[in-house]
């Protein structure tokens, strides 16, 4: 069965700089995508980046970008130049197979900026 | 971009009534929508995928006679929480993914949520 795993509950990171956001998965499929997604207080959910698991470059968008490890299951989010608005939680979440649409989220990070 | 509504954001009610919580498309026709429960500083945990005109397709250990899920148009799926009892309060949340958008890079499209109380 695929996991999605989150290991930091909690991050800091002071405005202005970077801060990486770690996502290991498992799965058996050859085939998958991994999202990342930003949940504010207000409870909305936001895509943020994608990685495909043929995708032979990193994904990036904007000041998003994902460090995919395909040999290690990583698919760590950096978020460069933190922003006090980037405050909120972030989910990394796998789509598996190719015929599947339904996405198994992983327990989350939440990210504080200080100014 | 595309658009998820869903309705209402926040819901009291009392133990032992029944609530109805819908998803809407606002642009586009969702042919696929997925509905899931988000218990305080939690991960979302999947309930139920809901295809247009067919039954949903409920997740292990989900009870599908309490969480009657319902999506009888391309634009609209509802979760009816019955007999709901103060363990249901939860944050609800849909998702939806646009018909025709085959590739499986494409982002669900999410609804900003339902807090359902309890009391």
């Amino acid at each position: 069965a695929q996991k999605i795993t989150q290991t930091q509950p909690g991050m800091f990171v002071q405005e202005k700089e970077a801060v990486t956001l770690d996502c290991t998965y498992d799965t058996s499929d050859q085939s998958y995508g991994l999202f990342w997604y930003k949940q504010p207080s207000s409870g909305e959910m936001i895509f943020l980046i994608y990685q495909g698991s043929y995708d032979e470059q990193n994904a990036t968008e904007g000041r998003y970008s994902l460090n995919f490890q395909k040999a290690r299951k990583s698919a760590n989010l950096v978020i460069s130049a933190s922003q006090l608005g980037d405050s909120a939680m972030y989910f990394c979440a796998m789509r598996e197979g190719r015929s599947s649409y339904k996405l198994i989220f992983g327990s989350g990070t939440r990210l504080l900026v200080r100014p | 971009g595309a658009v998820v509504s869903q309705h209402p954001s926040r819901v009291i009610c009392k133990s032992g009534t029944s609530v109805k919580i819908e998803c809407r498309s606002l642009d586009f026709q969702a042919t696929t929508m997925f509905w899931y429960r988000q218990f305080p500083k939690k991960s979302l945990m999947l309930m139920a995928t809901s295809n247009e005109g067919s039954k949903a397709t409920y997740e292990q250990g989900v009870e599908k006679d309490k969480f009657l899920i319902n999506h009888a148009s391309l634009t609209l799926s509802t979760l009816t929480v019955t007999s709901a009892h103060p363990e249901d309060s939860s944050f609800y949340i849909c998702s939806a993914r646009e018909g025709g958008k085959s590739s499986y890079n494409s982002p669900l499209h999410f609804g900003n949520g339902t807090r359902l109380t309890v009391t």
